[in-house]
């Protein structure tokens, strides 16, 4: 079974500076995808960044980017210059790659969250 | 190009009765999955359909039930409410080929009394 470990409840930044949210990952699967939500309190989830296993270098999307250490089964989000509008639920999320007649499917396994809180 | 859809935003139950949400996926989507997200928890799995058919299920019981129309549009029906069904309820759609993002609708939140 795939679990998903997300220890910071809660994390501040100041407006401007980066900020590190953790996630680590449990699965036997060797292949799956990772990937990091926002959720605002409207309740919509965003997606934000995906990692597959297999890909060799680290995902980034603008001012995110993914720290992805196999060994260590963690995959960190890094959001760089922190806006008053990243304040949100961040979740941590893992997809087993399943693949049957050609197509792919597989759930999403979630985290407990994160909640940032940018401050000015 | 439309993003999910679902419907409604809102909804208040009393314990016992039945509820259907709706949900129409991103526009070329064929695959919609379902997910239940308690107050301060993460979004846990329901189900997910493909071509009509319920393809991977959570761990839920059998009150909790789905359908996909021709038009890859879906319905999550839940029978005998109970207290711990209040919660935001979330439906995904994705490409059954390619990549592997889901796109989240807005959800409907469900209070049951």
């Amino acid at each position: 079974a795939q679990k998903i470990t997300q220890t910071q409840p809660g994390m501040f930044v100041q407006e401007k500076e980066a900020v590190t949210l953790d996630c680590t990952y449990d699965t036997s699967d060797q292949s799956y995808g990772l990937f990091w939500y926002k959720q605002p309190s409207s309740g919509e989830m965003i997606f934000l960044i995906y990692q597959g296993s297999y890909d060799e270098q680290n995902a980034t999307e603008g001012r995110y980017s993914l720290n992805f250490q196999k060994a260590r089964k963690s995959a960190n989000l890094v959001i760089s210059a922190s806006q008053l509008g990243d304040s949100a639920m961040y979740f941590c999320a893992m997809r087993d790659l399943a693949n049957a007649g050609g197509t792919s499917y597989g759930k999403l396994t979630f985290g407990q969250g994160t909640i940032l809180t940018v401050h000015p | 190009d439309a993003g999910v859809t679902q419907s409604p935003t809102h909804l208040i139950k009393t314990r016992g009765q039945q509820v259907t949400l709706r949900c129409s996926p991103k526009s070329g989507h064929d695959t919609v999955s379902w997910y239940q997200q308690a107050l301060g928890q993460g979004p846990q799995f329901i189900f997910q359909y493909y071509e009509e058919e319920e393809r991977q299920r959570g761990n839920f019981p059998d009150r909790f039930s789905g359908h996909q129309f021709p038009n890859y549009s879906s319905e999550l029906n839940v029978n005998a409410l109970l207290l711990g069904d209040s919660a935001l309820y979330l439906c995904a759609s994705s490409l059954s080929q390619g990549f592997y993002e889901q796109y989240f609708g807005p959800g409907t939140r469900l209070t049951v009394t």
